[in-house]
């Protein structure tokens, strides 16, 4: 089955540790991009990606980094520099040539900061 | 500044018919998604609309009107399993993606 693999579905940071979220997509899709979620809010847009070995910053990049070595992989880098880091981070992929630009999303991971 | 606005919150019941509305001002208008997320889980595709009118699939309708910046999802024959939060999101002429808070819906018996 093709889709969003996101890991771990819960992790426990302590505060001035970095920690890397993985994300793999099998669908094929050009663009792959990350999205925070906090409660109350919309969807913010951390990273995205429309090809391998290029990626531009969202709305909230400052304290993470992202690489995007193969078309598959997209892994979010939650850096010591981010100050509220506590939040549900969303992976998501789309395919560029499609007439509405659907994105399908992981399942989330939950990041929590002691 | 963009800004999508939805009902924080609706309550519904088992077997009725519900709607919740989305209004939206962004610079351009390239489509209007929503999606269901149920808690916890990722969000999931229900409709998108770029034209005018209403796009029917099954249970789920969803309505647009561009010159008044406004959407509406209907959710008819409610059931339990369509307690989650529905997200609206409008594609602006950047082709950027903007996010509403989205409405949770919690259906009751």
């Amino acid at each position: 089955d093709g889709g969003i693999t996101q890991s771990p579905k819960y992790l426990f940071r302590k505060e001035g540790q970095n920690v890397t979220l993985s994300c793999e997509q099998n669908l094929n899709h050009d663009a792959m991009y990350w999205y925070r979620q906090d409660p109350g809010q919309g969807l913010r847009l951390i990273y995205y990606s429309q090809i391998v070995n290029d990626f531009q910053k969202g709305d909230i990049a400052e304290g993470y980094s992202v690489s995007r070595e193969k078309k598959e992989s997209f892994p979010l880098t939650v850096t010591s520099a981010q100050k509220n880091p506590t939040a549900f981070y969303l992976c998501a992929s789309s395919a560029l040539e499609a007439s509405t630009g659907e994105l399908f999303f992981g399942e989330g991971s939950r990041l929590t900061v002691l | 500044g963009q800004n999508i606005d939805q009902p924080t919150e609706m309550t519904a019941t088992e077997g009725a018919i519900v709607q919740i509305n989305c209004t939206y001002q962004t610079s351009g208008f390239n489509g209007l998604f929503w999606y269901q997320q149920h808690a916890g889980e990722a969000p999931t595709f229900l409709s998108y609309n770029v034209l005018d009118g209403l796009e029917e699939k099954g249970r789920f309708s969803s309505f647009l009107s561009r010159s008044k910046g406004y959407s509406y999802l209907l959710l008819k024959e409610l059931q339990m399993k369509d307690s989650a939060s529905y997200l609206c999101a409008v594609t602006d002429s950047n082709y950027q993606l903007i996010w509403g808070a989205g409405t949770k819906l919690i259906i009751k018996p």
